[in-house]
Order: structure tokens, then C-alpha cells, then sequence
């Protein structure tokens, strides 16, 4: 079972190039979520989904573009990559949210923007 | 939205001692409280949560103690070892009665360093 997994787990880009991110889950989950880490700012929401065909602004949105075209997908597009969107990001997904419904990460995407 | 404080960020404690991290929240609405453990490189996974409807959990060395009245919850770790160096997050969801949902908020994380 391999939970969350996301590609690719590395990349450098130039300043104005773009790139996505891919997030896959075989666990069923409706809700999957897509978190930039930076050091000393904790996990922080970019976008959510809460179902195939939606997606919702989380707290950091500016700059990023999702999708859900598939149940068990959730892309994450950088139109035009710039230094401050390097980062570790993680896709994550659960069930439903709140009331204990457990999130799982992904093993995250370390991206560098020089 | 929600607001999730941390504290402290750095935390460094003997091996065999106890170690607390404590949380606030805004939103009171909020109902459900994880805590995540980070290793260096690693994804954050869950290690216990609670639900504001309970004021205290314990799962074997970990427990978490949730006051509402505050809006506060806590981490204690007792006769901690070296493989519980690590950084720690604390978390908060709401759930909204419209429906809606956000996902979780986390805390800034806390350094937990057991000294041998």
C-alpha cells in the first residue's frame, strides 16, 4: 500500500520556468492537500480539495494553480517559478477533515528556485 | 481563520527526563487536535490527537492535555530517549457548520534535542 506519493522528489528550476507537482493517493480519500514547509514557518495550507473537480485557496495560494481532475490526483502548478516558492512541499489527503480524520503526508518535494 | 501559536520553538532536555510543548488556538470552533512528529527529511506523521469533547489522551510515554475554557493543548513526553529528537507540530481543524473546511493549521514546530 503506498499511501501518498509524490513526484518528483527533487528539482531545480530557473527563476520564470514551470513546473507541477504530482500527488497521488490509493486510499479512497476525498480530501487532499497541498503544504509548502520553510524553516521556522511550520506546514502551510497553498490549496485543498475536497472532492474530484474541486479545489479551494488555503492560506498561501498566490502563485500556485491546482487541480483535481481524477479522485486520486492532485496536481500543483507553478506557472512562473520564483526564488521565494523554494521550498519543501507536501501533498497530503484524509478522508474528511476535522473530527479525527487522520491526514497523511506525502514524503515530500524539495524544490530549489535559483 | 485559524491561529495556532507554538511554544517553545527549541527545546533541549536530559535523556530520561519529561518534555511539554504547549499550543494555543483562536478559532473556537476548532474540535479536533492532532500532533505530528517530523525526523530530519522525513514527512510529519501522526503520533496522537485528541477531540475537544475529551480533556486528556495517553498513549503509552505520550500524552496530550486539551483545555477549551483556554484554548490550549499541551505535548508531554515522559522518560523521553534519543529517538524522540525530532520536531514536533501541534495542529488545530475547525469545522465550520456551513460545511467548508480548511484542513489543518499548524503550529511553527518545536526542536525537541534529548541530550544523552
Amino acid at each position: 500500500n503506498a499511501g501518498v506519493t509524490q513526484t518528483p522528489k527533487f528539482r531545480v528550476l530557473k527563476t520564470g520556468q514551470s513546473m507541477t507537482l504530482l500527488c497521488a493517493q490509493d486510499m479512497n480519500h476525498e480530501y487532499m492537500y497541498w503544504y509548502r514547509q520553510d524553516p521556522g514557518m511550520g506546514l502551510r495550507l497553498i490549496h485543498y480539495s475536497v472532492g474530484e473537480g474541486t479545489t479551494a485557496k488555503g492560506k498561501v495560494p498566490d502563485g500556485y494553480n491546482v487541480s483535481r481532475l481524477k479522485k486520486q490526483n492532485f496536481l500543483l502548478g507553478l506557472e512562473s517559478a520564483a526564488p521565494s516558492q523554494t521550498s519543501v512541499y507536501f501533498c497530503a489527503s484524509s478522508f474528511r477533515t476535522g473530527s479525527g480524520n487522520t491526514i497523511y503526508f506525502g514524503e515530500g518535494s524539495w524544490l530549489t528556485v535559483v | 481563520g485559524e491561529n495556532v501559536e507554538q511554544h517553545p520553538s527549541t527545546l533541549s532536555v536530559q535523556e530520561g527526563d519529561s518534555a511539554v510543548i504547549k499550543c494555543t488556538y483562536s478559532d473556537s470552533a476548532s474540535n479536533y487536535f492532532p500532533w505530528y512528529k517530523q525526523e530530519l527529511g522525513k514527512r510529519p506523521q501522526l503520533i496522537i490527537d485528541i477531540r475537544s469533547n475529551v480533556g486528556e489522551k495517553k498513549d503509552q510515554r505520550i500524552a496530550v492535555t486539551l483545555n477549551k475554557t483556554a484554548k490550549h493543548f499541551s505535548l508531554h513526553i515522559t522518560e523521553t530517549q534519543p529517538e524522540d529528537s525530532a520536531v514536533y507540530f501541534c495542529a488545530a481543524s475547525p469545522m465550520y457548520s456551513g460545511g467548508g473546511a480548511d484542513g489543518l493549521t499548524f503550529g511553527k514546530g518545536t526542536h525537541l534535542i534529548i541530550q544523552p
